[in-house]
């Protein structure tokens, strides 16, 4: 399986802080790309980072990539509960058609 | 942004009924839109892609049969799941994509089907 992993399974913290995700991945990438996902609802798309990116900021999202490690994190500073969802990450892989290949996410639960 | 659509959002069906869900592009001619499916708690899992004009690709696995794709139009894809079952029951969510090297897949709000 191409399925990316992501850890934790499940994150939970107060309000205020900063959350970290962490994805790996199998196979060379065109782009790594962050969804979010609230209960039962259709996915957010967060941000894109290109193979060729080592790092992307949006707001107070933070991405970095590592191609050696083939692996990614999101970092959300300042969480808030507004932020409670899953967060996926998915893989554009090279050679892929443009197929997306999902990670098995994050459960981010913040309180307040 | 742009925006995708699904309907319908939630359907209820008997077992081996077949259940039409429709998936649009609302402000963007979409040449690639794909399918997914996610059972509770899980990761979405890529069922097939589907290209305007001509047959959609299936994943390993996935029946080509019982998950009959249309992409008639560069707005519009159907998944027809055809007698359904209980283990059919999941989360189906689409996505479009405009093509050439825009990457970015915009998803739909997903439909939730419960065969019982």
């Amino acid at each position: 399986s191409q399925q990316g992993e992501e850890d934790p399974q499940a994150l939970s913290i107060q309000e205020g802080e900063n959350a970290t995700m962490n994805c790996s991945y199998k196979t060379s990438i065109n782009n790594l790309q962050w969804y979010r996902q609230n209960s039962g609802r259709g996915l957010v798309h967060l941000i894109l980072i290109r193979s060729n990116e080592r790092e992307k900021h949006s707001g107070r999202l933070r991405v970095t990539l590592d191609t050696s490690k083939k692996s990614s994190s999101l970092l959300i500073t300042a969480s808030r509960a507004a932020d409670t969802a899953s967060y996926f990450c998915a893989t554009d892989l090279t050679g892929g058609g443009n197929k997306l290949t999902f990670g098995t996410g994050t459960q981010l639960k913040v309180e307040l | 942004g742009a925006v995708v659509s699904q309907h319908p959002s939630r359907v209820i069906c008997k077992s081996g009924t077949s259940v039409k869900i429709e998936c649009r592009s609302l402000d963007f001619q979409a040449t690639t839109m794909f399918w997914y499916r996610q059972f509770p708690k899980q990761s979405l899992m890529l069922m097939a892609t589907s290209n305007e004009g001509s047959k959609a690709t299936y994943e390993q696995g996935v029946e080509k049969d019982k998950f009959l794709i249309n992409h008639a139009s560069l707005t519009l894809s159907t998944l027809t799941v055809t007698s359904a079952h209980p283990e059919d029951s999941s989360f189906y969510i689409c996505s479009a994509s405009a093509g050439g090297f825009a990457y970015e897949q915009y998803f739909g709000p997903g439909t939730r089907l419960t065969v019982t």
